[in-house]
């Protein structure tokens, strides 16, 4: 089966620095890779994905890059905020409608 | 506003008495999934439907049951909880798996007493 990594498991950065989170993947049939926040106490929410077809997508301060090769995505935050303190988890789908999930990174923000 | 909706928030119950948690929907999506969360560690799949297909992952322990009577609708049951099982369990839809995200509810946070 999927099995995927994430590191770091911890990472603390300084308010308006950026921060990358890395996830591997060993299936080579996963084609689509959510990326989810949850906040302490509260429900996990994607805040972006891509797809096996596209090697990057941005939504306003978050990019995604993927590497099929190698088999690794990424998270990329810029201009940190304290309110994107949270655990972010990536996850990787086959078509079987399964997401693996890596063990979380806790991403601190400090003012 | 469509949504996941778990119920309850907080369930406490005793050691070996069996709980029910349930879960709705009303994104009309085709694929209800259950996870099981403990703290700090990543949601953890315990089973889903695919509409009426039933996929059970090969760890997940017997003690745990669940039914999907409709669409809209699924249910978790827990036998005989123990100790261990004190966790939250989050309710996802997602609208045909594959590439497309989870939609989580809010879950529901089980103590075991």
């Amino acid at each position: 089966g999927e099995n995927v990594e994430q590191h770091p498991s911890t990472l603390s950065v300084q308010e308006g620095d950026s921060a990358v989170i890395k996830c591997t993947y060993s299936d080579s049939a996963s084609n689509y890779f959510p990326w989810y926040k949850q906040e302490l106490g509260k429900r996990p929410q994607l805040i972006i994905d891509i797809r096996s077809n596209v090697g990057e997508k941005k939504d306003q301060r978050i990019a995604v890059t993927l590497n099929k090769t190698a088999k690794h995505f990424s998270l990329h935050i810029t201009e940190t905020q304290p309110e994107d303190s949270a655990v972010y988890f990536c996850a990787a789908n086959t078509n079987a409608g399964k997401s693996t999930f890596g063990d979380g990174t806790t991403l601190t923000v400090k003012p | 506003d469509a949504m996941v909706i778990q119920n309850p928030r907080y369930q406490v119950t005793q050691f070996g008495k069996p709980v029910t948690l349930s879960c709705s929907q009303t994104l009309n999506h085709n694929v209800m999934y259950w996870y099981q969360q403990k703290s700090s560690q990543a949601p953890k799949l315990l089973f889903h439907y695919y509409d009426k297909d039933f996929n059970n992952e090969a760890d997940t322990p017997d003690n745990f049951q669940s039914r999907r009577p409709n669409t809209s609708f699924c249910f978790l049951d827990i036998r005989s909880p123990g100790l261990g099982d004190a966790a939250m369990y989050l309710c996802a839809t997602s609208r045909d798996g594959g590439s497309s995200p989870l939609h989580f509810g809010n879950g529901t946070r089980l103590t075991v007493t």
